[in-house]
């Protein structure tokens, strides 16, 4: 099982502001990725990284950016959030080579008033 | 791309009752993953399956891989009311490319027991 976490657990901010969603892992996983949820919905991928200083869209357009300066690091920003935003925001790492099972942290709860 | 009919969308069962839900596709895949999530928390990985014919336990729960690749199963043996949650089911098909290593995902079973 991965040690992966999440912060904030739930963030309520207005529109216009900018946030960032914090990810660490600490199992020396290389790969890490983020995807939207919407409640009881699918999962929708939005990014993802093989590693240091490398960042990749997914499948799902999305504003927000991403970066990879560590390896257990791999931070979400919006740099204006608005409604259309709310989501829930899952983190997943898997271990370098040929790991293939994710991980996911707990979620961030994000809801824009 | 891939993708993944997962079956059925929700289910309402009795305590004690067992579970079927199956995920199929057009195409093949190498790999299976079944995973769990609660209300508001991150799916939890509860099965990998690697081979065709492959059939793994995990408690009261029992996976298959199809023997065709096209296709895998999940059983939950005597249900209970912590099983309740959203089951997803995600492959891995032979020439993966793009993102997330192309792990392909379902739109998830709803599980919901009455005591």
């Amino acid at each position: 099982e991965a040690d992966i976490y999440q912060t904030p657990r739930y963030l309520v901010i207005g529109t216009g502001k900018k946030i960032t969603l914090e990810c660490s892992q600490t199992m020396g996983h290389d790969k890490m990725y983020w995807y939207q949820q919407d409640p009881g919905m699918e999962l929708h991928l939005i990014h993802y990284s093989y590693g240091v200083n490398s960042t990749e869209k997914g499948d799902l357009s999305s504003e927000s950016t991403v970066s990879r300066i560590r390896t257990e690091h791999f931070p979400l920003t919006l740099e204006s959030a608005r409604p259309s935003h709310t989501s829930q925001y899952l983190c997943a790492s898997t271990a370098r080579g040929t790991g293939i099972e994710q991980y996911f942290g707990p979620g961030t709860r994000l809801t824009v008033t | 791309g891939q993708q993944l009919n997962q079956s059925p969308q929700s289910m309402f069962i009795q305590e004690g009752e067992d579970v079927s839900m199956n995920c199929t596709s057009s195409s093949i895949f190498n790999t299976w993953l079944w995973y769990k999530q609660d209300p508001g928390e991150g799916p939890v990985l509860l099965i990998a399956l690697y081979k065709a014919g492959e059939l793994t336990s995990n408690g009261r729960l029992t996976a298959q891989f199809g023997i065709t690749r096209k296709d895998s199963f999940l059983n939950i043996s005597a249900s209970i009311p912590s099983d309740v949650g959203i089951y997803f089911c995600a492959g891995l098909p032979p020439y993966s490319g793009g993102g997330a290593d192309g792990l392909t995902f379902g739109k998830g079973t709803h599980l919901i027991i009455q005591p």
